[in-house]
């Protein structure tokens, strides 16, 4: 997982509580992105990001925010920790080639419970 | 939109078995496709990827081949070891726009000795 920080790795968080997730690449792409990571659902994608500065929702975005001041960081905050937020979080970054598609690559995950 | 189905796990082989994890997709446009590998407590691993049709991506003694025609990335690997043990995660991307990868729900293989 080459380039791409998450922390913390665990948390846990009573329900209510705010807290981010820190994420950091240091491969200067243009594209990020958070998932999350459900039993039985695969990985599905919470917020992404084309630029700094430009920010936009995906599949589950409700109960979370990103803000993407740099090219470096994207930080996922939660704003009023609930149950179902107990999951595992994933950053990634990615850059295109033309003729080669998408390269991404992945954060070592942050694993949330909220109780 | 896009979605990724795989064959539910788990699968379970022997050690040098031939393993196939089938994945198919739906997509509008041409996207790219991938396999990701998790192993226990650990982050996704890109696994090999293929972005146009007939490409055959390899990597580790694993291969899938993009097929247009049936819509299909099917994960194989003539002799599965044990270190093999992980969950397999298909995935594909359209490469533009938001360029977000859409997953499969994963499939399970416990590779015994």
């Amino acid at each position: 997982n080459a380039g791409v920080t998450q922390t913390p790795k665990f948390q846990v968080l009573k329900t209510g509580q705010s807290m981010t997730l820190q994420c950091a690449q240091d491969m200067n792409h243009e594209y990020m992105s958070w998932y999350r990571q459900d039993p039985g659902m695969g990985l599905r994608l919470i917020h992404y990001s084309v630029g700094a500065g430009i920010t936009d929702q995906g599949e589950v975005p409700n109960g979370y925010n990103v803000s993407r001041s740099t090219t470096e960081d994207f930080p996922l905050r939660l704003l009023s920790a609930a149950p179902s937020q107990t999951s595992v979080y994933f950053c990634a970054s990615s850059y295109s080639v033309r003729g080669q598609g998408n390269t991404i690559y992945f954060g070592e995950g942050s694993w949330l419970t909220v109780v | 939109g896009d979605s990724v189905t795989q064959m539910e796990g788990p699968v379970t082989l022997s050690e040098e078995a031939f393993l196939t994890i089938n994945c198919t997709y739906t997509a509008t446009g041409y996207p790219s496709l991938f396999w990701y590998v998790q192993y226990p407590g650990e982050g996704l691993q890109l696994l090999l990827k293929a972005t146009k049709a007939d490409d055959k991506g390899s990597n580790k003694g694993f291969e899938a081949t993009y097929r247009k025609e049936t819509t299909s990335f099917h994960l194989e690997k003539g002799s599965v070891q044990v270190s093999d043990s992980a969950v397999y995660f298909c995935a594909l991307s359209e490469g533009t726009g938001r360029r977000a990868l859409t997953f499969g729900s994963g499939t399970r293989l416990q590779v015994q000795p």
